[in-house]
């Protein structure tokens, strides 16, 4: 069965960095992309960008271009999403979310979710 | 904003029949037969519910379909039951140099 298992909960500061990991198993790791979503509490769904599984292209949301790097690493079957010069508005919910690399590109399975807190 | 808009609330008494609409333009929801719908209860992960505007994956309900009609999708819930109650989102492919988009959210109520 698919499955996302994401790294745990983080707290940082304003103006440092995060970087969140997401182990995938039950599928061909390099046939599907992967999306990351984010959900500050209380708000809806904020798609953030995308890696294609086979090729490591990537888009970004033009919100968070310059500031999110999304990366993977296939021999690892986990993918990898680091968001800079952190804000107190960063805080929440990220999600990695299996995707496709070609047509729809839809999010389908979900990882638990990682919880990243920016407070000083 | 969301690129998608939805209503913010929706309600039904159990067993009725009710209908979320999810507006977008011809570059993601008018122009593509992408269109998803999430399924979220509180603190969890969201669940697809629905896919490519309607179909089903595998062990979701038949009482849930998808639609669309120009640039609006809907979801509809039919025989509605109380583990129904759940924040619910669309999504949609998009030709902008965005890749997808997700709709406001829409708070479903059983009364």
């Amino acid at each position: 069965q698919v499955q996302l298992v994401q790294s745990g909960a983080e707290v940082t500061e304003p103006g440092a960095s995060v970087k969140v990991s997401c182990k995938a198993s039950g599928y061909t790791f390099t046939a599907y992309a992967m999306h990351w979503v984010r959900q500050a509490p209380g708000q809806s769904l904020e798609w953030m960008g995308w890696i294609n599984g086979g090729n490591g292209d990537t888009k970004y949301s033009q919100k968070f271009q310059g500031r999110v790097t999304i990366t993977s690493d296939t021999s690892a079957t986990t993918g990898y999403m680091e968001l800079s010069s952190l804000r107190s508005e960063d805080t929440a919910v990220y999600f990695c979310v299996r995707g496709y690399n070609l047509g729809s590109h839809r999010p389908d399975y979900w990882g638990q979710g990682t919880l990243v807190t920016v407070s000083s | 904003q969301s690129a998608l808009t939805q209503p913010a609330s929706v309600s039904g008494s159990p067993g009725q029949s009710i209908t979320i609409s999810c507006t977008g333009t011809s570059s993601d929801v008018g122009g593509y037969n992408y269109v998803s719908w999430y399924q979220q209860h509180p603190g969890k992960a969201p669940k697809v519910m629905i896919y490519d505007v309607r179909n089903r994956p595998s062990g979701v309900s038949n009482r849930f379909s998808g639609s669309k009609s120009g640039n609006t999708a809907s979801l509809t819930i039919s025989g509605l039951q109380a583990e129904d109650e759940a924040d619910y989102y669309c999504g949609s492919y998009t030709s902008s140099s965005t890749l997808w988009v997700f709709g406001g959210g829409t708070k479903l109520t059983v009364l």
